[in-house]
């Protein structure tokens, strides 16, 4: 199995930073890399996909990163509603992992 | 907007069997593969299963393997998860989701599966 790690966790950070997570995966993943955000009772969100691709409807201040195993997510100005828990996942290959999680807190 | 909306869950012994249902009122859930993702409390996620959008192919986590069962009845567009013989660290919240390759769009809201005696 692929296994995901994410760094750093938690993270903790200001109203208007610009704030960076990590994403590695055990093997070579290409770009088939996704990136969630879950607010505490809701389901999770795909926000970006393809490592790259925003979808649909997320804010242009997200923006993803990377290829082969190191990925990352970038939160260009942080909003109060950022605050949540990100999780990069994996769709190169059966099964699918998610990383850990990384909650982004208010510092 | 695509939703997906679970049901099933519940309060279950050790060893017992409870089944999942996932609709999409107005999405014809045919044209799509479809998972089963969990979430144990205050836990990540986890990848449970995945079904082709005809049923031909399925493919399960190695922790449910001969426990859990997908299927689904395009008929009815209803997507099923079969639980046997669970076990209480199968307690989580259980989404459906769609496919949407690369990633997984959209989310139901999940149900809550609880296994204690």
């Amino acid at each position: 199995d692929i296994q995901m790690t994410q760094s750093p966790s938690p993270l903790s950070a200001s109203i208007g930073d610009r704030v960076t997570i990590t994403c590695r995966a055990s093997q070579s993943i290409s770009t088939y890399l996704n990136w969630y955000q879950q607010k505490a009772g809701k389901a999770p969100n795909l926000l970006i996909y393809g490592a790259s691709y925003l979808q649909s409807g997320a804010p242009s201040r997200f923006s993803g990163s990377g290829s082969g195993t190191d990925f990352t997510l970038t939160i260009s100005s942080l909003q109060p509603e950022d605050f949540a828990t990100y999780f990069c996942q994996q769709s190169y290959s059966f099964p699918y992992t998610f990383g850990q999680g990384t909650k982004l807190e208010i510092q | 907007q695509v939703q997906l909306v679970e049901s099933g869950g519940g309060v279950v012994q050790p060893g017992k069997s409870l089944r999942l249902s996932c609709v999409a009122p107005g999405l014809t859930l045919s044209n799509y593969a479809l998972h089963w993702v969990r979430q144990a409390p205050g836990k990540g996620l986890e990848w449970v299963s995945f079904i082709s959008y005809d049923g031909s192919t399925k493919y399960c986590a190695d922790s449910v393997k001969g426990r859990f069962s997908i299927s689904r009845d395009n008929t009815e567009n209803t997507l099923y998860l079969q639980m046997d013989s669970l076990r209480p660290e199968d307690t989580a919240i259980y989404y459906c989701v769609r496919d949407s390759t690369p990633g997984f769009h959209p989310w139901g809201q999940g149900t809550l599966v609880t296994v204690s005696s």
